[in-house]
């Protein structure tokens, strides 16, 4: 079975700009959950989707979005991006129920705002 | 609210030895999970295990071994006969019980950076 899978895995943009990053879950598994990591926070739940709705938000600014497709792939957005936005974004997919909480990590996407 | 405290920052051991990392968390919840993850060089979180707050049965797993104490609210991890392979950062997670309506997130501790060097 393929894991999970982020694209790109690198970024490079500049202040202001926004940028999309996308995530395609284990098959079968339905809820999709996004992390930033970053060396001064630490890694950070920004959001989980299941069958394309929000189901749960951590506590990030709203320039955070995300959505998901009927196929549970997700995609995360930040618009207006700051410096402080350069970080490690982690996209996680899992099951349901009891195996629910074994969430399985994608590589990766790593963004430098400049 | 939930936190997790890693307080070791960085270990550095030598090849062969026993090593374990610190993990205490804080809840309300009398159901929940606690989670250690591996993350290497690469980036990407391995799962190495999950115990729900009402199995308290320390449980080993080749050189890897846990030991969940509720008493103290810790969760340790142990490396036996540690081996060059094993230097990554390792984090503890705590998440709730899973709910159907609002679904469940992961608390991270900080992170332990395991070096093992040859």
């Amino acid at each position: 079975k393929a894991g999970v899978t982020q694209t790109p895995r690198y970024l490079i943009k500049t202040r202001g700009q926004q940028v999309t990053l996308s995530c395609s879950p284990i098959s079968g598994h339905r809820s999709v959950s996004w992390y930033q990591q970053t060396p001064g926070q630490g890694l950070q739940f920004l959001f989980e989707y299941f069958s394309e709705t929000q189901r749960n938000k951590g506590n990030f600014p709203g320039r955070f979005s995300g959505r998901q497709f009927s196929n549970s792939r997700s995609e995360m957005n930040v618009s207006t991006l700051e410096l402080g936005d350069s970080a490690l974004y982690l996209c996680a997919s899992s099951g349901e129920g009891t195996s629910y909480n074994e969430q399985f990590f994608g590589p990766g996407t790593r963004l430098t705002v400049l | 609210a939930q936190k997790v405290t890693q307080a070791q920052t960085e270990i550095s051991v030598v090849e062969k030895e026993d090593v374990t990392l610190d993990c205490v968390y804080e809840t309300r919840d009398t159901t929940y999970y606690l989670f250690w993850y591996k993350q290497p060089p690469s980036g990407e979180l391995v799962f190495l295990i999950r115990r729900n707050s009402f199995d308290e049965q320390n449980e080993i797993s080749g050189r890897y071994s846990w030991n969940f104490q509720k008493s103290t609210s810790s969760f340790n991890f142990t490396i036996t006969a540690s081996q060059v392979v094993d230097s990554a950062v390792y984090f503890c997670a705590l998440s709730e019980a899973y709910e159907e309506t609002s679904g469940s997130r992961l608390t991270f501790g900080e992170g332990t950076q395991l070096t093992v060097n040859p």
